[in-house]
């Protein structure tokens, strides 16, 4: 059974760090891309970023560039998203989502398949 | 990088069949066939319902169907259920920018 687990949420103020994680289990976690989405309080769901299975391709939101960034632990099964710059804008449940399976080419972002439960990111002073 | 367009509601009683339309552009919707739809329930995570506009992944009921015609793509869900009351959004990856779009979401009330 495929199984995404967000960690790592919490309250920071503006201007603070904080770094997500996502344990993976009950597929082969490189063979496919992870990707981050966020849903603002009331709001609806936006992309953040995403990752191929071997790191190759990576993309994020025009907001989150440069602030944010998207790795991957292949041998831990583990996804994550360093946030720097926090901003009240930022503030939002985050999911991992695993994307498609990456064998040569790949569209990362092609579809979302599994999510996790998500994980809350509250920027506040 | 601008989001999908879709109805903030739509509504149908038990039986019927009700279609959530989700307009892009020639550069997602319209020029490619990534197109998907998640069902959201309240305090849930998303589902994913339908991908590359009309695949239903395994176990998604063939109650739920999608399309697209030119820049608009389109989810149907026929012989509503009490259980189908959710949120749907769409989204579109472009191979173009290599971007995720979602649309804004649509609140379906089953009457």
């Amino acid at each position: 059974e495929v199984q995404l687990v967000e960690s790592g949420g919490g309250l920071v103020k503006p201007g603070g760090s904080l770094r997500l994680s996502c344990a993976a289990s009950g597929f082969t976690f490189s063979s496919y891309s992870m990707n981050w989405v966020r849903q603002a309080p009331g709001k609806g769901l936006e992309w953040v970023s995403y990752i191929s299975g071997r790191s190759s391709y990576i993309n994020y939101v025009d907001s989150v560039t440069g602030r944010f960034t998207i790795s991957r632990d292949n041998a831990k099964n583990s996804l994550y998203l360093q946030m720097d710059s926090l901003r009240a804008e930022d503030t939002a449940v985050y999911y991992c989502a695993r994307g498609p399976y990456c064998g040569g080419d790949c569209d990362p972002g092609r579809y979302l398949d599994y999510w996790g439960q998500g994980t809350l990111v509250t920027v506040s002073s | 990088q601008s989001a999908l367009t879709q109805p903030a509601s739509v509504s149908g009683s038990p039986g019927q069949s009700i279609t959530i339309s989700c307009t892009g552009t020639s550069s997602d919707v319209g020029g490619y066939t990534y197109v998907s739809w998640y069902q959201q329930h309240p305090g849930k995570a998303p589902k994913l319902m339908i991908f590359d506009v009309s695949i239903r992944p395994s176990g998604i009921s063939n109650r739920f169907s999608g399309s697209k015609s030119d820049n608009t793509a389109s989810l149907t869900i026929s012989g509503l259920q009490a259980e189908d009351e959710a949120d749907y959004y769409c989204s579109s990856y472009t191979r173009r920018s290599r971007v995720v779009l979602f649309g804004g979401g649509t609140k379906l009330t089953v009457l």
